[in-house]
């Protein structure tokens, strides 16, 4: 089993804080992955990013793969309500099998 | 718009009943999944497949086991449920990327055994 932990695996903060979760593993992975999941709902993706050192900018979002990658960080700028949720990252390899991180619990407070 | 379909979304059952949670998908995916999901923790894998009549046991040992006969559907069964089977059933499937496929969710089946 590859084990990837997150951290935090809980976070509140107030609307327009900044804040970073991070995902690490021992193994090494051929891509990652991070997910958003709202209750009652199946995980979205948000993006992947495949190559060492890579980083991937959605709006305040931004996506860094570690350059063995192995690790990965989401960091969120100036977070708002509609941020709140479970942040899953995914270890992926070439046989399109993924590897879930033990997730990160955020709730943005207005 | 959602192109993996899960029904029922909640189930409340008594012990050792027979379930069948159904997951359907629209777009041609060979490779779909069954993972398990306590509320707001990590998935865990139990089955996948790589296309029909092909059935794997993922990393989280489960009684339930799963069919795939058709391309578009990928049916898991509990023969017997017990109050430990209590959790949220999410189903997925791979679009095929280079190096990495993305997973597509279904809203899953919130199950209550008791």
């Amino acid at each position: 089993t590859q084990l990837l932990e997150q951290s935090p695996q809980f976070l509140s903060i107030q609307e327009g804080e900044n804040l970073t979760v991070y995902c690490n593993s021992s193994s090494v992975f051929s891509s990652l992955q991070w997910y958003r999941q709202e209750p009652g709902e199946g995980p979205v993706l948000l993006v992947t990013v495949v190559t060492g050192g890579e980083v991937k900018k959605l709006k305040r979002l931004t996506f860094q793969f570690g350059d063995a990658r192995k690790d990965s960080s989401l960091h969120i700028t100036a977070a708002q309500p509609g941020d709140t949720g479970l942040y899953l990252c995914a270890g992926g390899n070439t046989g399109n099998q993924f590897y879930f991180g033990t997730g990160t619990s955020l709730t943005v407070i207005p | 718009e959602a192109d993996i379909y899960q029904t029922p979304r909640y189930l409340v059952i008594g012990t050792g009943k027979k379930i069948t949670l159904e997951c359907s998908q629209t777009m041609g995916h060979d490779k779909m999944y069954w993972y398990q999901q306590d509320p707001g923790m990590e998935l865990h894998l139990i089955h996948y497949s790589y296309g029909v009549n092909s059935t794997e046991k993922g990393d989280l040992s489960s009684e339930s086991t799963v069919s795939r006969i058709r391309t578009e559907h990928f049916p898991l069964t509990l023969e017997s449920a017990r109050p430990s089977h209590t959790s949220q059933y999410l189903c997925a499937s791979s679009r095929p990327g280079t190096p990495a496929g993305t997973l597509h969710f279904g809203n899953g089946t919130r199950l209550t055994v008791t």
